[in-house]
């Protein structure tokens, strides 16, 4: 089962900032925090990830709260294309093992003009 | 670097035949998984493979199989196949010492 609770939808004015929460309060010592975003019937698109930090790259930036226990994916200026479902991962990666995905239902976010 | 390629992209087969479906990774990547997404069941890890070997495994039936070549591309195959098989099947990769999954594309598999 996904480690991660995110609310169902969410709308966003295009041009303002869409904040998506994600609650991961069982989240271990060694896991990430990762999003990805699919947008219809797409493969899914690699946002960002992080483990305790806060990052920021050119699509977006996340924060991670100091306990570890929730996160938010900032996306500074939304646009048309930024709609999608935006999926919150929990993810602890073994060398010798790997680490799958683990998949939950994701947030569908709706960008309007 | 080009992404990670999926062929074919769309394909049609009935019950009961089998279906070989191909993901080559991206340059240099030496892990792949695959994972299916139904309407009903969303995004679900299949099976990972690093050097040739599987692993990872989901929770699928063992009609569900693959395998992975020297220079890393990757085929799953999907033997007597059922309704409930028709999905988008998503190959991802990832490289050594890196954890980041990029994913491709899909191949959408429709059962009749």
């Amino acid at each position: 089962d996904a480690k991660t609770t995110q609310p169902p939808s969410m709308d966003c004015a295009e041009g303002r900032a869409a904040n998506l929460p994600c609650n991961h309060s069982t989240i271990s010592g060694n896991e990430y925090v990762y999003w990805y975003r699919q947008i219809h019937s797409q493969g899914p698109q690699y946002i960002i990830h992080g483990l305790k930090n806060n990052e920021t790259n050119e699509m977006a930036s996340l924060i991670i709260t100091e306990d570890r226990k929730s996160s938010t994916l900032i996306l500074p200026h939304a646009t048309l294309r930024d709609t999608a479902v935006y999926y919150c991962i929990v993810r602890v990666y073994y060398w010798d093992q790997g680490g799958k995905l683990i998949f939950g239902q994701g947030t569908e976010l709706s960008v309007k003009p | 670097k080009a992404g990670v390629t999926q062929t074919p992209r769309y394909l049609i087969k009935t019950r009961g035949q089998q279906v070989t479906l191909s993901c080559s990774p991206i340059s240099g990547h030496r892990s792949v998984s695959w994972y299916q997404q139904t309407p009903g069941q969303g995004l679900q890890f299949l099976f990972e493979y690093f050097s040739e070997t599987q692993r990872n495994k989901g929770n699928f039936p063992g009609r569900f199989s693959g395998r992975q070549f020297s220079n890393s591309r990757s085929e799953m195959n999907v033997s007597t196949l059922e309704l409930g098989d028709s999905a988008l099947y998503l190959c991802a990769s990832s490289g050594q010492g890196a954890d980041t999954q990029y994913f491709g594309p899909g191949t959408r598999l429709t059962v009749l």
